[in-house]
């Protein structure tokens, strides 16, 4: 059974940094790429990143990238996203997804707010 | 790149159609195949109900169908069930490892 578990959601500053974290489990971790989904609170879903297989290419949505930054270790199955110079408007739920967006994790919330 | 929009809001009886919009450009819904659609209900994380337009996911019932012409998408719900009641969203590929949600449209059985 595919799992995908987040982690690493807080309340945090404007202008702070945030690492979250996506736990994989029941498949071959390293033979798909990974994605990251965020919603703010009642509004809808933002593609926010992505990253191939090997993690030799990535991806960054114009409004986290310069910010945000995706990597991945394949060696522990985990999904990470580094998060920097956060924004009240980044908060929300962090979801990480697998590469056609076939499972999704419950999500982590991020609050931006001083 | 804008959002794909989709009516706010629809609803059904139970056993009737609904059919959900999404309306994109010939840069994303218009240009390729990689049309999903997915389901979310309060406080849950989203689930894929169709993919690349028309397939649909093992355990997805089949009353779910998606479809595409030109510039916009459609997922209908043949035969509305209490538990179809919730939120769905159309997403798109747009190029450049980039993708593109829709706004989201409530479902509501009345």
């Amino acid at each position: 059974e595919v799992q995908l578990v987040e982690s690493g959601g807080d309340l945090v500053q404007p202008g702070g940094s945030l690492k979250l974290s996506c736990a994989a489990s029941g498949f071959t971790f390293d033979s798909y790429g990974m994605k990251w989904v965020r919603q703010a609170p009642g509004k809808g879903l933002e593609y926010v990143s992505a990253i191939s297989k090997n993690g030799d290419t990535t991806f960054h949505a114009n409004s986290v990238r310069g910010r945000f930054t995706i990597s991945r270790d394949n060696s522990k199955n985990m999904l990470f996203l580094q998060m920097g110079s956060l924004r009240p408007d980044d908060m929300g739920v962090y979801y990480c997804a697998t590469e056609g967006f076939d499972f999704w994790g419950p999500g982590t919330m991020v609050t931006v707010s001083s | 790149q804008s959002a794909l929009t989709q009516p706010p809001s629809a609803s059904g009886s139970p056993g009737q159609p609904v059919t959900i919009s999404c309306s994109g450009t010939s840069s994303d819904v218009g240009a390729y195949t990689y049309v999903s659609w997915y389901q979310q209900h309060p406080g849950k994380a989203p689930k894929l109900m169709i993919y690349e337009v028309n397939k649909r996911p093992s355990g997805v019932p089949d009353r779910f169908s998606g479809s595409k012409s030109g510039n916009t998408a459609s997922l209908t719900v043949s035969g509305l069930q209490a538990e179809d009641e919730a939120d769905y969203y159309c997403s798109s590929y747009a190029g450049s490892n980039n993708y593109v949600f829709g706004t989201g449209t409530k479902v509501t059985v009345l």
